[in-house]
């Protein structure tokens, strides 16, 4: 069974500070993962996404994500916050064969002036 | 285009009452979704359509059933709430599963008395 851990509940960063936000995956086959991004009151919206190939992925908004095999990881990172990446974000992971995606608990990013 | 639309954005109910939440979209996708987000608990799945016709259960289906009426809409029918079933639900499509991008609605939140 696939599963999705991000260890960081809230974190909280000062606007042009750098960002990394952690999740760990397992899977029984080829990974397919997601990073959202879910702004107070609305739905999700997808920031980036890794399949295969580079295992440095850019996404919208300056984010970025590396896929580690040999560590399960993909980190979401972005050089410098603005205060409107103020959100939650979500890592998910689905895999080829299994029809489902599933999605870590979030991490709560705060942005201080 | 709207989008995933979802009907209503709010909506209280009294302890064994029913309802039917409401989800479209005119993306033309052919897999839908149906999660709850709780606190502390990410997104569940409750169930997905990864087509026309097809239905299945997803991580926390009891107490729900979901209908698949046309290619456009997946509708949710909670029988008789409970105060448990007090969340954000929020409806998602995708062109095709599990690899692509899923699209979310806004979400309606439920609270049962």
């Amino acid at each position: 069974a696939q599963s999705v851990t991000q260890p960081d509940i809230h974190i909280t960063v000062s606007e042009g500070a750098s960002l990394e936000l952690r999740c760990n995956y397992s899977y029984g086959a080829t990974p397919y993962l997601f990073w959202y991004v879910q702004s107070p009151g609305q739905g999700l919206q997808l920031l980036l996404k890794y399949f295969s190939g580079d295992t440095l992925v850019q996404g919208i908004k300056g984010f970025e994500a590396e896929f580690k095999r040999s560590q399960s990881s993909f980190n979401l990172r972005k050089p410098s916050v603005h205060w409107s990446d103020a959100a939650e974000y979500f890592c998910a992971v689905g895999s080829r064969g299994y029809q489902k995606v599933t999605f870590g608990t979030g991490t709560k990013l705060q942005v201080i002036p | 285009n709207a989008g995933v639309t979802q009907t209503p954005k709010f909506q209280v109910l009294k302890t064994g009452q029913s309802m039917t939440l409401q989800c479209a979209q005119d993306m033309n996708h052919n897999s839908m979704y149906w999660y709850r987000q709780d606190p502390g608990m990410g997104l569940r799945l409750i169930y997905y359509s990864a087509s026309e016709g097809t239905t299945d259960k997803g991580e926390v289906p009891n107490g729900y059933n979901v209908s698949r009426l046309n290619k456009r809409e997946f509708s949710l029918r909670l029988e008789s709430a409970a105060p448990s079933q007090t969340s954000v639900y929020f409806c998602a499509s995708s062109v095709d599963m599990p690899q692509e991008t899923q699209y979310f609605g806004p979400g309606t939140r439920l609270l049962v008395l």
